[in-house]
């Protein structure tokens, strides 16, 4: 089975520019997050998605920060302007609540994001 | 709220060796604990959980995970180290019983020395 699935894998780009996020998750997983890893902060939460509602984005660092799902099978994080601080990996996960909502969360690869 | 604690940012051990890294938690209720690995320039993989049961969890990879609910702990272990073991560990608890996302720990580097 296919996992979750990130594009890019790397993106470089210049500060003010905006920058959008790209996340595919296993089919038939009802929920999605959003994770931002760096040296600094580790691994921080930005949001997440139940059956394709934000339930939680008290993470988003600020308003240039937005997330949407607009359907089960896709998930967008959008950074506008970006600013040499959101230099970053930049996590998706999905899981399933169906019958266990205790099931671990599967990760994608990340997208490495330099802003310059 | 919901916590974990990873007290070890790097922890040396000689292959063959037994491994742990440790994790203790604080909670509200019901402790609902889980270990990932990362390996570089991937994202994080799924290793064990602990919902309930037996307090000894085995997992993927020979891991296993001993829950102790009076220490508050639930550290990784592993028998036998091997240089492939080597990468970032990261243990996380789940949120309040209504929600499903995770808080994670800050991350120990294991290095496994040949």
């Amino acid at each position: 089975d296919a996992g979750v699935i990130q594009s890019p894998r790397h993106e470089v780009t210049e500060m003010g520019q905006e920058v959008t996020l790209r996340c595919k998750p296993i089919s038939g997983h009802n929920s999605l997050f959003w994770y931002r890893q760096t040296m600094m902060r580790g691994l921080e939460l930005l949001i997440y998605f139940n059956n394709n509602v934000p339930i939680d984005d008290s993470g988003m660092p600020e308003d240039r920060f937005s997330a949407k799902m607009p359907n089960a099978s896709f998930s967008t994080l959008k950074i506008q302007p970006s600013e040499p601080r959101d230099s970053a990996v930049y996590f998706c996960a999905s899981s399933s609540t169906i019958g266990d909502s205790n099931q671990p969360q599967h990760f994608g690869d990340g997208t490495r994001l330099s802003i310059l | 709220a919901q916590s974990v604690a990873q007290p070890e940012d790097q922890v040396n051990v000689a292959e063959g060796n037994p491994l742990t890294v440790k994790c203790t938690y604080s909670v509200s209720g019901n402790p609902y604990l889980f270990w990932y690995v990362q390996y570089p320039n991937r994202g994080l993989q799924f290793l064990l959980k602990y919902i309930t049961g037996d307090n000894l969890v085995k997992g993927s990879y020979g891991f296993e995970a001993e829950f102790n609910k009076s220490q508050t702990s639930f550290h990784l272990k592993k028998p036998s180290a091997l240089v492939s073991d080597s990468a970032l560990y990261f243990c996380a608890v789940r949120d309040t019983a209504g929600a499903n996302n995770l808080f994670f720990g800050t991350g120990t580097r294991l290095t496994v020395i040949p």
